[in-house]
Parts: structure tokens; C-alpha cells; sequence
């Protein structure tokens, strides 16, 4: 057990919907990333934000959003869903802002769009 | 774009065998490589985070070596055992944000 908690665990939607992933980190942690994980892609960054801020963007869609609450739990929210973005959601947390440090990974979220 | 590589992207090994695999990342502007290990149906787990040229790191029959100045790093497992099926990965950053992940080694274990 990694300590990051992830919920909902699955989620099956349909195209155009909107839904709200949430994580909580690790006891501690003051860093939140989000990952996506696509059939046959490997885990593709989409963004990361440290105690509330944003610090990173990676390829994240307009049409996805996330922001880290005072609790330091994160959500990411998804809308006009599209049959590609089924996938894979990974939070992952840390202690500092920078790279240098493990991440810990929950055991993700699995959306399916249909 | 940062760009991060790693192959074979399968691999099969019999138990006792040793074996080791790469993770290739642009050179200029490093800041951290990343190893992390991945069973089926669980989340990643992190193995290795190194910075420094040369730097090597071991966790009991599983050790890493890291060049930053060619951009690569090997993983290497010693006297593999079945335990050690799982997807490698690796990831590398440029500059202090940013963490890529590559495609993942598949590591099979055959007893």
C-alpha cells in the first residue's frame, strides 16, 4: 500500500459526459501528479502541482482540468468525453516540488468511455 | 520534447539467469533518472532515483548504473527469479519538472 488513495477505482461513462477523478496523497506529501495511461502508450503526464500551485503542464487537453485543494487532495476532472480517453488515471504524490524524489503511485483510475 | 527510451520492450529470461536492459533520455539539461517496477494489477513502484554521472545504486539482486553524459541507464537483475516478471520503467526529466516516463521493459521470468 503506497499510502495514495485513488477513487473511483473503475468508472464507465458515456462520450460527452464529464466526471471528477480524486486523489489523496501520501501522508505528507505536498506533490500531486496525474498520469494517463492509453492502450499500448506508457504513462503520459498531464500535470503537477505542489502544496495548492500548479508546477508543471504536460500534454493535458483543454478539455481536462485539475486543481489541489487546500487538503492537499487533488481532483482532475474530465469533460466532453471522447471514446479516446478511455484509459488509465494515475495520481501519484511526493514530497517535494522537484524530481529528485520517488513518487508513490495509487492504483490508478480506469475510465471507460462508451 | 523530451524523449524517453527503453528496450527490449519484452523480454524473456529463465530463472537463475541475469539480465539487464536500457533506458536512453536526451542529455543536456538532466536533472533525475528514475526506475520504478510495475507488477500486473498493482501501481508503481519507484526502485532507483539517481542524479549524478556514474551514479549506481543496488536494492538486493536488482542495481542500476546511470551516464548523463551519453544519456542511458541500465537496469540489471541478478539471478532473476519468477518474483521478477513485472513491466521496468523508466523515467527522466530535463530540468527540475517534467518527469517522462518511457514505454516500459516487459520482463517475463520463465521457471
Amino acid at each position: 500500500d503506497s499510502g495514495v488513495t485513488q477513487t473511483p477505482k473503475h468508472l464507465i461513462t458515456a462520450t460527452g459526459q464529464r466526471v471528477t477523478l480524486r486523489c489523496s496523497p501520501r501522508s505528507g506529501d505536498l506533490s500531486v501528479y496525474w498520469y494517463q495511461q492509453s492502450l499500448d502508450q506508457g504513462l503520459q503526464f498531464l500535470i503537477q502541482y505542489y502544496n495548492g500551485e500548479e508546477r508543471a503542464k504536460g500534454n493535458i487537453l483543454e478539455r481536462f482540468s485539475a486543481q489541489q485543494f487546500p487538503d492537499l487532495h487533488s481532483e482532475l476532472n474530465l469533460s466532453s468525453l471522447e471514446l479516446g480517453d478511455s484509459a488509465l488515471y494515475f495520481c501519484a504524490s511526493s514530497v517535494a516540488a522537484g524530481v529528485t524524489g520517488e513518487l508513490f503511485f495509487g492504483e490508478g483510475s480506469r475510465l471507460t468511455v462508451l | 520534447i523530451l524523449n524517453v527510451e527503453q528496450s527490449p520492450q519484452s523480454l524473456h529470461v529463465q530463472e537463475g539467469d541475469s539480465t539487464n536492459f536500457t533506458c536512453s533520455f536526451p542529455s543536456s539539461n538532466f536533472y533525475a533518472l528514475h526506475w520504478y517496477r510495475w507488477e500486473t494489477a498493482k501501481s508503481p513502484e519507484a526502485l532507483f532515483v539517481m542524479t549524478l554521472n556514474g551514479d549506481e545504486k543496488k536494492k538486493g539482486r536488482i542495481s542500476a548504473t546511470l551516464n548523463t553524459k551519453e544519456g542511458y541507464s541500465y537496469l540489471y537483475i541478478k539471478g532473476s527469479q519468477p518474483e521478477d516478471s513485472a513491466t521496468y520503467l523508466c523515467a527522466a526529466s530535463q530540468g527540475a519538472q517534467k518527469l517522462v516516463f518511457g514505454q516500459g521493459t516487459r520482463l517475463t521470468i520463465n521457471p
